[in-house]
């Protein structure tokens, strides 16, 4: 089982849609949790941190499960600059940092 | 401010031979990262550095190998090229150490032939 696993998409939806994305992790002991963007042919930029309690940042929405071990990323009113990938990624502390991304979920929102 | 700075940008390099590639993170961050990524894939983390100790490594052959340096940059030398080696090499630096979000370099794209 991967470390990290994410629903590679495509998804494609109008704009000012609701887009949600899910992201599980296999392994509880994992720490910190953020969301990255990867437009095509660049480098992935940090979108937000996700915490246990939730955090919002204009449109876009994190959400960490402990429990469940997922983490989610809505995206409220699309647009169409928010079409790129989008990756989770899960740090985990064992014998040293494991920084684990998922394949990244493709979204493209259509005008 | 600068961002972080990968050297080379491309890169070809022939089956059998050793490859460095260079990174210089944001001027103040302490804690440097490596990663592969091939097309189509998200990146697979190589090693993690912070104040210049190892602190993370990745599911990588010992061909791969990395150092951080006393001014925080970094370099990771890959032995032995296999073809299986060609992909896109990213580094990333983070303020708050282990714990933090990265940011990255625009990588070192890397051919083997």
């Amino acid at each position: 089982r991967k470390e990290v696993e994410q629903d590679p998409g495509p998804f494609n939806v109008p704009e000012g849609a609701t887009v949600a994305f899910n992201c599980t992790y296999s392994n509880s002991a994992s720490q910190s949790f953020f969301w990255y963007r990867q437009d095509c042919r660049k480098e992935p930029k940090l979108l937000m941190s996700v915490y246990s309690s939730g955090n919002e940042d204009g449109r876009f929405t994190a959400q960490l499960n402990r429990a469940s071990q997922y983490i989610s990323l809505l995206i409220r009113d699309s647009k169409l600059s928010d079409s790129a990938t989008y990756l989770c990624v899960v740090n985990m502390f064992s014998t040293g940092n494991q920084f684990y991304f998922g394949t990244g979920t493709s979204l493209t929102v259509i005008p | 401010d600068a961002g972080v700075t990968q050297s080379p940008t491309h890169l070809i390099k022939t089956r059998g031979q050793q490859v460095t590639l260079r990174c210089s993170p944001i001027s103040g961050h302490k804690s440097v990262s490596w990663y592969q990524q091939v097309l189509g894939q998200g990146p697979q983390f190589i090693f993690q550095y912070y104040e210049k100790e190892e602190r993370g490594r990745g599911n990588f052959p010992d061909r791969f190998s990395a150092r951080q340096f006393p001014n925080y940059s970094s370099e990771l030398n890959v032995n032995a090229l296999l073809l299986g080696d060609s992909a896109l090499y990213l580094c990333a630096s983070s303020l708050q150490g282990p714990q933090g979000g990265y940011t990255f370099g625009s990588g070192t794209r890397l051919t083997v032939v």
